[in-house]
This record gives structure tokens, C-alpha cells and sequence, in this order.
């Protein structure tokens, strides 16, 4: 069973880059047909996708984040990583990492919901 | 990009009763990409449909889901204690959006 475990800093300074890791545990990253995918969720708000990184590094990212966002996979450690750079008080959240499968069949797309989710990790953006 | 509302913004019933959970759409569109997702207080999301109307693994049978186009319905047959949570409907396509979620609470 596919498990999947953020990990980073829980308090970094305005202005400066937000590092996090997100270790597969039960899988490969590399194998499948998979969006290894961020979300993020402000306390008490709802959620927000950051982005995501195929199977094959293909990336995408939300057009309002995407001038600060860089996902990247590590296939020789297992884990997909996000970097935000340029943090504000306003990227204060707890951060998720999730999976999620997709077909891609006569060059239409099957996505199959996010299965997998980490558990979060909470970032505080301040001085 | 397509944006999801969600109604109501929260939902009071009382354990037994059904649920109606509303998802529109700012633009039609295939109903292979809209998901649900249910999140109590403290946990991740978990997802409890996919392709509009499959319900994910694990998922009871008292959810259902429906729709096309730009309205989409998520129903609770009979709500159970457990089921007292936010939801969200979630759009695939060039970008990957949530709606605002509904939070079904205890009347």
C-alpha cells in the first residue's frame, strides 16, 4: 500500500525559499501512470493545487503560483520535492502531497481522483 | 480557467436524514473530471468520487454522485456520525481547481 510522508522546515522567514520533500513509501515514483501532486489548505480555508509532476518529469502548475513554484522528483530517493520561493505571511498552510493515477488512452485523459494523500505538513511564514 | 461554487456553504441535518451536496461550474465540461473529496477537522482529504459518479475504494454506498456539464450533485443516502465533514468537488483539466467546499454539520 502506497504511503506517502511530507518533510520540511515548519517556520521560515518572509521573502525567503520554502523547501519540502514528499517520500514514497510502498511504491516507486517513477513507475506507473501517476500526477505526484501538491495542495496546500491556509488554516480554516479551503484548498488550493499548487502542482504536480508526471511520472515521466512533465510539470504543471497552478497560474497563480507558477512565477514561484518548482516541483522536481528524485527517483533515486523515492520522493518528489517543492520549492516556493519569494514567501509571504499569505503562503502560510498546511501542505499535502498526494497521487493521482491517470489513464491516458487515444490521447484522451482518465484521472482517477487523488487516491494517496500525506498527511500534511504546516509551513508558517515569519520574521 | 474553470471555477467551481459550491452550495450551501453549510449544510445542518440531523444523522438519518439525506444530503445534497451542489457543484457548478463556470464552464461545461466532461464529467470524467470532476472528483469529491470529504476532510474532517485535523486529517487530509479522502476521496470519495471519481469520474463524477464512481465512488473511490472503500467508499459506502450510501454516497452517490451525479451530474454533467457544469452541475454536478453529491447525495448522503443517510448520514452517519462519521460523515459530518467539509466536502469538495474538484475540476481536472489544464489546471487543476477545488470548489469552496460544503461543511455538513450536525443540526
Amino acid at each position: 500500500q502506497v504511503q506517502l510522508q511530507e518533510s520540511g522546515p515548519g517556520l521560515v522567514k518572509p521573502s525567503q525559499t520554502l523547501s519540502l520533500t514528499c517520500t514514497v513509501s510502498g511504491g516507486s515514483v517513477n513507475s506507473g501512470s501517476f500526477y505526484w501532486s501538491w495542495i496546500r489548505q491556509p488554516a480554516g480555508k479551503g484548498l488550493e493545487w499548487i502542482g504536480h509532476i508526471y511520472t515521466t518529469g512533465t510539470t504543471n502548475y497552478n497560474p497563480s503560483l507558477k512565477s514561484r513554484v518548482t516541483i522536481s522528483v528524485d527517483t533515486s530517493k523515492n520522493h518528489f520535492s517543492l520549492k516556493l520561493n519569494s514567501l509571504t505571511a499569505a503562503d502560510t498552510a498546511v501542505y499535502y502531497c498526494a497521487r493521482l493515477p491517470v489513464a491516458i488512452r487515444r490521447g484522451l485523459y482518465y484521472f482517477y481522483g487523488m487516491d494517496v494523500w500525506g498527511q500534511g505538513t504546516t509551513v508558517t511564514v515569519s520574521s | 480557467e474553470i471555477v467551481l461554487t459550491q452550495s450551501p456553504g453549510i449544510l445542518s441535518l440531523s444523522p438519518g436524514e439525506r444530503a445534497t451536496l451542489s457543484c457548478r461550474a463556470s464552464q461545461s465540461f466532461s464529467s470524467s473530471y470532476l472528483a469529491w473529496y470529504q476532510q474532517k477537522p485535523g486529517q487530509a482529504p479522502r476521496l470519495l468520487i471519481y469520474g463524477a459518479s464512481n465512488r473511490a475504494t472503500g467508499i459506502p454506498d450510501r454516497f452517490s454522485a451525479s451530474g454533467s456539464g457544469t452541475d454536478f450533485t453529491l447525495t448522503i443516502s443517510r448520514l452517519e456520525p462519521e460523515d459530518f465533514a467539509v466536502y469538495y468537488c474538484q475540476h481536472y483539466g489544464s489546471s487543476l481547481t477545488f470548489g469552496p467546499g460544503t461543511k455538513v454539520d450536525i443540526k
